[in-house]
């Protein structure tokens, strides 16, 4: 079993759609959590870091941290086209070297 | 605009010759990473520097890949020799929130 297990979709939604995007874990060392936003042929691209459990909104985005499901999630509201790309989860440990552990990612599609 | 640059952008070159890939990382940062991204393993990662100084490479084949950061706004990730298990895209990230640069495609027939 990886340490971090998310869905590789695709996940096609219609435009204005509330995506749901998660990531499961099985380190509980983990405390920071990171989502990516990748276009293709494109680096990825930090879009909210959380640490710890709880929730954080950046606009259209919100980050949660379930810790103790070993569970985390990011939901996209009003999803628009630019919002297709491929969306990576990665966690890391905290002290130390921060070394994060990356999901394969999710890649989501919205269409008009 | 402070930006990870990555160079060259393109690679295609035959089995069993030399590729070196460069990485500026973004002035100020003290960490960078090395992976490499394909379609079967994801982003792996291959290497990570703290203060130029090598922490982890346990990701890296030692036999044929080498890296290293020769000054603070260098890092360079070396195959010697290449060979087509090598195809993939590499990324070089800095910082703890890993800023990404923009990949190194690489071909190896």
């Amino acid at each position: 079993q990886k340490e971090v297990e998310q869905d590789p979709g695709p996940l096609s939604v219609p435009e204005g759609a509330i995506v749901s995007l998660n990531c499961t874990y099985s380190n509980s060392a983990f405390q920071y959590f990171m989502w990516y936003r990748q276009y293709s042929r494109k680096g990825p691209e930090l879009l909210m870091y959380t640490y710890s459990s709880g929730n954080k909104e950046d606009g259209r985005f919100t980050a949660q941290v379930d810790k103790s499901s070993k569970y985390i999630s990011l939901f996209i509201r009003d999803s628009q086209p630019s919002d297709s790309a491929t969306y990576l989860c990665a966690m890391s440990r905290s002290g130390g070297s921060y070394i994060p552990t990356f999901g394969r990612g999710t890649s989501l599609i919205v269409h008009p | 605009d402070a930006r990870v640059t990555q160079t060259p952008r393109h690679k295609v070159t035959e089995m069993g010759q030399e590729v070196t890939m460069r990485c500026q990382p973004i002035l100020g940062h003290n960490t960078v990473f090395w992976y490499r991204q394909t379609m079967m393993q994801g982003l792996e990662l291959l290497a990570y520097f703290r203060n130029r100084a090598p922490l982890d490479d346990s990701g890296m084949p030692k036999d044929r890949f080498s890296a290293e950061m020769p000054d603070a706004t260098l890092a360079t990730l070396k195959i010697q020799p290449s060979e087509p298990r090598d195809s993939a895209v590499y990324f070089c990230a800095s910082g703890f929130e890993q800023f990404f640069g923009p990949g190194t495609r690489l071909t190896v027939l």
